[in-house]
């Protein structure tokens, strides 16, 4: 059983073009979450979905940035115009069922953005 | 607000020594609260997941306290490893409308020395 995949690992944009950052959940996880950790700081949540559903998108930039988790294929985040201020580590998570109270959260390695 | 707060920022330890990692949070309502290790450049692995009726997980050398009234936790390391050298991120968990939330503190760098 693969764990959370990203892809790729490392991206690098030029201002003003676009990055498609990809992740696939385990087998059987429903649920995926996007982080961005700037260096030297901690993880922030972005957005949560769930198949075909945003469920919570609060920690979400309101312009520029846009996520989709489609009923087949990886869920992708995307990021518009790319700035500077973008160059951070996005981190994906995924999950089973939300109900439970021990429901475990698995990452993936995470992709790395730098935008020159 | 709901906020997780971890202390030290950061630690330097000698090889063998134990310490002690805090995390205070004001999540509410309260789900479950997780320790993650983070080794640099690497995406955060759970060490321990505790729910509300949990005061103590052990996983290895890691053994994590939870105290709920206070909504204290603490991370003990003992006989730590020069592999212990990483960021500790304490992760609490609210489930509120059926949207189940993360809540990420800022971590505790840690970095063992021989």
């Amino acid at each position: 059983n693969a764990g959370v995949m990203q892809n790729p690992r490392h991206l690098v944009r030029r201002r003003g073009q676009e990055a498609r950052l990809r992740c696939s959940p385990m087998k059987g996880h429903s649920h995926v979450y996007w982080y961005r950790q700037l260096p030297e700081e901690g993880l922030k949540f972005m957005v949560y979905l769930q198949k075909e559903n945003i469920i919570d998108e609060s920690g979400m930039p309101k312009e520029r940035f846009s996520a989709e988790f489609p009923k087949e294929g990886p869920s992708i985040l995307r990021i518009q115009q790319v700035v500077r201020g973008d160059s951070a580590a996005y981190f994906c998570a995924s999950s089973p069922l939300l109900t439970q109270e021990n429901t475990e959260a698995f990452f993936g390695q995470g992709t790395r953005l730098t935008v020159v | 607000k709901n906020q997780v707060e971890q202390s030290p920022q950061s630690l330097i330890i000698l090889e063998g020594k134990n310490c002690t990692l805090q995390c205070n949070y004001t999540v509410s309502p309260f789900s479950n609260l997780r320790w993650y290790k983070q080794d640099t450049g690497r995406g955060p692995v759970s060490l321990t997941i505790m729910t509300f009726s949990e005061n103590t997980k052990s996983n290895g050398r890691y053994t994590a306290t939870l105290d709920a009234d206070t909504k204290q936790s603490s991370l003990h390391i003992t006989a730590s490893q020069l592999s212990d050298s990483a960021s500790y991120i304490c992760v609490v968990s609210a489930l509120r409308d059926s949207s189940y939330k993360l809540i990420f503190g800022s971590g505790t760098r840690l970095l063992v020395r021989p």
